[in-house]
Order: C-alpha cells, then sequence, then structure tokens
C-alpha cells in the first residue's frame, strides 16, 4: 500500500520569501502524485499533478513540484510567497491503475508581512 | 456553475441520533467519495463510489454507511454517531479516477460535532 509522509505540519515565511513544502511517499509500484490546497473554510483544490514525463510540473499561482524517483519526494516550491497562499497544503499520492488516493497530513502554510 | 454541494455546512448532534448529510454533484461524475478529515491525520477516506449502485469501503469505514442510488448523489449515514466521529467530512467527485487521472472536485464540508 502506498502512504504519504508531509515533513512539516507548519511552515511560517515572511512574504516574499521563498518556500519548499516538503513530500515523501513509499510505494512499491508506479504513482501519480498530487498537491492539493485548502484555503480556510473551503474545501481541497489542484495545484498540480505529476503523470508523466517532465519531472518538473507547474501549477496554478505560481507553484511548482519536482519528481524525484530515487528520494521518492515531490516537493512544492514557490520563488515569492503573498499572504494569500496562507492555507493548508495536501500531498497525495495514486497508484498507477489504482483507484485510491491517499492524502498526506497536510502542512500549514503561514505567510507573514 | 459546475459544484459539489453538501448540507448541512455545520451539525451539532448527541450520542446516538442517526443523522445524514447530503452531497450531491451537477457534472454527471462517475466517482464520488466521503472524506474525514482530522488535525494531523490529513484527509482519510469513509466510502467511495465508482458509479451508480457501486460503492466499497475506504481506510475508515466503520460506524458509516453510503448509498449510490443516482449518479449525483451520495448520502454519508451515521446510523448511530458517537463522539469519535465528530469531524471536519468532505465529499468529493471526479468523471473517474483513471480518466486521465482527472482532480478530485471538493465541496465545502460539512463540520459535524457529536456530544
Amino acid at each position: 500500500a502506498q502512504s504519504v509522509t508531509q515533513l512539516d505540519s507548519q511552515v511560517p515565511v515572511f512574504e516574499e520569501a521563498p518556500v519548499e513544502l516538503r513530500c515523501n511517499y513509499s510505494s512499491s509500484v508506479s504513482v501519480y502524485l498530487f498537491w492539493y490546497v485548502q484555503y480556510p473554510n473551503q474545501g481541497l483544490q489542484l495545484l498540480l499533478k505529476y503523470l508523466s514525463g517532465s519531472t518538473l510540473v507547474k501549477g496554478i499561482n505560481g507553484f511548482e513540484a519536482e519528481f524525484n524517483k530515487s528520494q521518492t519526494s515531490f516537493h512544492l516550491r514557490k520563488p515569492s510567497v503573498h499572504i494569500s497562499d496562507t492555507a493548508e497544503y495536501f500531498c497525495a499520492v495514486r497508484r498507477e491503475y489504482g483507484n485510491k488516493l491517499v492524502f498526506g497530513a497536510g502542512t500549514i502554510l503561514r505567510v507573514k508581512s | 456553475e459546475a459544484q459539489v454541494t453538501q448540507n448541512p455546512r455545520y451539525l451539532i448532534t448527541v450520542t446516538g441520533k442517526k443523522l445524514t448529510v447530503t452531497c450531491s454533484q451537477n457534472m454527471n461524475h462517475e466517482y464520488m467519495s466521503w472524506y474525514r478529515q482530522d488535525p494531523g491525520l490529513g484527509l482519510r477516506q469513509i466510502y467511495y463510489s465508482m458509479n451508480v449502485e457501486v460503492t466499497d469501503k475506504g481506510d475508515v469505514p466503520e460506524g458509516y454507511k453510503v448509498s449510490r442510488k443516482e449518479k449525483r448523489n451520495f448520502p454519508l449515514i451515521l446510523e448511530s454517531p458517537s463522539p469519535n466521529q465528530t469531524s471536519l467530512y468532505f465529499c468529493a467527485s471526479s468523471p473517474g479516477l483513471g480518466v486521465y487521472n482527472s482532480p478530485l472536485h471538493f465541496g465545502n464540508g460539512t463540520r459535524l460535532t457529536v456530544t
């Protein structure tokens, strides 16, 4: 079975600074990887996904993530954050040909002015 | 507007009193799922449905029931709620998890408190 570990429960950062939210996964088979964002009092929405091909994927709102198969990681990055990026971010993995999406515990990004 | 609608948004109830949380989607999606979100645990899947009349257990199905009689609706039923079911619940849908790995569309959540 696959599992997802988000290494930081909270990440405080100042506005306009770069940020990296870390995600590691474990699976014995090929996987698809996702990052979702949850703004306060809302459901989750997709930021970006990796299915195949280029290991660097770009998403909405200036976020990008890099798939590293040897390190089984899928870290999320943004070069310059805004106050409006304050939210909880979830990494998720789905086994190739599987029908279950497994979520990590989430990382709360707090952007301070 | 394409959306997943959950009702109610907030619910406070007492132990043992049966309740239903409704979920409806207007996107003709085949796949629907219920998750619960608890601090430090992320989202855990309760039940999912690949299509009408097809449902299956997720990771934490105990104490819950679902039904999928129509494509658009996927209610979550708690026959005898207990305090450990106090949580934030999300319904989600997608055209089908295998269809170009379509993203899940989430409702806005139902915050349930069982006293």
